[in-house]
């Protein structure tokens, strides 16, 4: 069974428009939850990070944790073509000396 | 400040060749990270590095080796190249805040084993 799962895509949206990306995990020790984005042949960039529950916003992205559902989301409001890209959600444990799991990443296509 | 840099970009290995790839960072971080991303399985840990002097594996860390150098340097070793091996492989470091922590990826590197 996969740790850490995101909804399959590929996810289009309209410019302008919510994009809504989600993952679920499975290790309820689970304690720091990071958003990253990638571009097409490039390296995974670091957007966001959440450690408690709650709502985390950060320019046009809030992060959504739920720990008891062990559920994260993303959330990016005036979706622009620049944020067609994968997104890839990752966690890590108390004691994992930072070592991260991956989801398998959802491609969010942002059509003008 | 350069970041985390790798080399080579690109590589071509026949199976049962050797290479080791290159990793250094230039912002003191204590830790280091070897990942490896297959299409469709995001990226999965083989190696890391806590800190200067010791290594311990990852999910994936059959047919790797790993040397920390010093605390810049983190190579990743395949002793005998396998066609299942064919990946791309970033490393990372990890900056640890009081309140947050990111890692910061390199540029990657694309083997292909035929």
């Amino acid at each position: 069974q996969k740790e850490v799962e995101q909804n399959s895509g590929p996810l289009s949206v309209p410019e302008g428009a919510i994009a809504s990306l989600n993952c679920t995990y499975s290790d309820r020790g689970s304690q720091s939850f990071f958003w990253y984005r990638q571009y097409s042949g490039k390296s995974p960039e670091l957007i966001m990070s959440i450690y408690s529950n709650g709502d985390k916003e950060d320019g046009r992205f809030t992060a959504q944790l739920n720990k008891a559902s062990q559920y994260v989301s993303l959330l990016i409001r005036d979706s622009q073509p620049s944020d067609s890209a994968t997104y890839l959600c990752a966690v890590t444990g108390g004691t994992s000396y930072g070592k991260l799991t991956f989801g398998q990443g959802t491609i969010l296509t942002v059509h003008p | 400040n350069a970041g985390v840099t790798q080399t080579p970009k690109f590589q071509v290995l026949k199976t049962g060749q050797s290479m080791t790839l290159q990793c250094a960072q230039d912002m003191n971080h204590n830790s280091m990270y070897w990942y490896r991303q297959d299409p469709g399985m995001g990226l999965r840990l083989i190696y890391y590095s806590a800190s200067e002097g010791t290594t311990d594996k990852g999910e994936v860390p059959n047919g790797y080796n790993v040397s920390r150098l010093n605390k810049r340097e983190f190579s990743l070793r395949l002793e005998s190249a396998a066609p299942s091996q064919t990946s791309v492989y970033f490393c990372a470091s990890r900056d640890r805040g009081l309140l947050r922590e990111t890692q910061y990826f390199g540029p990657g590197t694309r083997l292909l084993v035929l």
